[in-house]
């Protein structure tokens, strides 16, 4: 299975700081890469798919980039309420996984 | 809007068993894939399961395989999840997710239902 590695494990923010999250894949999964949002009790939510297009609803200070096997989220000029943990998951093939989060909090 | 609401979580002792349910509205739900996914207190999320919209392919993760059992009804808009041979190690809150345009491109989940497997 394709092994999904995320850094940093943590990163501590300021609002109105831009923000860069890694993702990085074990094999090429070509652009089949999703970026998830989610906030402590809540479901995740789907932020970005084909690594680079946003899901509906999300702002556009949110933005994907790559493809093969390194990734990044990045976020233009941090709110508060961006303040989560973000995953990411390939979907290439069977078996989906995820990466292990990045965890952002404020500085 | 699209909803997604499971139930049927609980305590359970080791080597039990559980049917959770996962109730779909919002959408044409005979027309999507869906999946489970589990995610165990402070950790991150793991696939568990995949149903296609007419059940004719289904994949289980190999920690699951031969435990667990997907099935659906898309005359009830719902989906199940049939958990036996319980163990501590999967304990953890069971999400449901519509699979978009790939299966694997979870684009709405639901909020979850706690599974807590303990003596």
């Amino acid at each position: 299975e394709i092994v999904m590695t995320q850094s940093p494990a943590t990163l501590s923010v300021s609002p109105g700081e831009r923000v860069t999250l890694s993702c990085r894949a074990s094999q090429s999964v070509r652009s089949h890469l999703l970026w998830y949002q989610q906030k402590p009790g809540q479901a995740p939510r789907l932020l970005m798919y084909g690594a680079d297009i946003r899901a509906t609803g999300i702002p556009a200070r949110f933005s994907g980039s790559g493809s093969g096997t390194e990734f990044t989220l990045t976020i233009s000029s941090l709110q508060s309420e961006d303040l989560a943990l973000y995953y990411c998951q390939h979907y290439t093939h069977w078996p989906i996984t995820f990466g292990r989060g990045t965890r952002l909090e404020i500085k | 809007d699209v909803q997604l609401v499971e139930s049927g979580g609980g305590l359970v002792q080791p080597g039990g068993s559980l049917r959770l349910s996962c109730a779909a509205s919002g959408f044409t739900f005979s027309s999507y894939e869906l999946n489970w996914v589990r995610q165990a207190p402070g950790k991150g999320l793991e696939w568990v399961s995949y149903i296609s919209d007419s059940s004719t392919t289904i994949l289980y993760a190999d920690s699951v395989k031969g435990r667990f059992t997907v099935s659906r009804d898309n005359a009830e808009n719902s989906l199940y999840l049939q958990m036996n041979s319980l163990r501590a190690e999967d304990t953890a809150v069971y999400y449901c997710a519509r699979g978009g345009r790939p299966g694997g491109l979870l684009d709405y989940w639901g909020q979850g239902t706690l599974v807590t497997v303990s003596s």
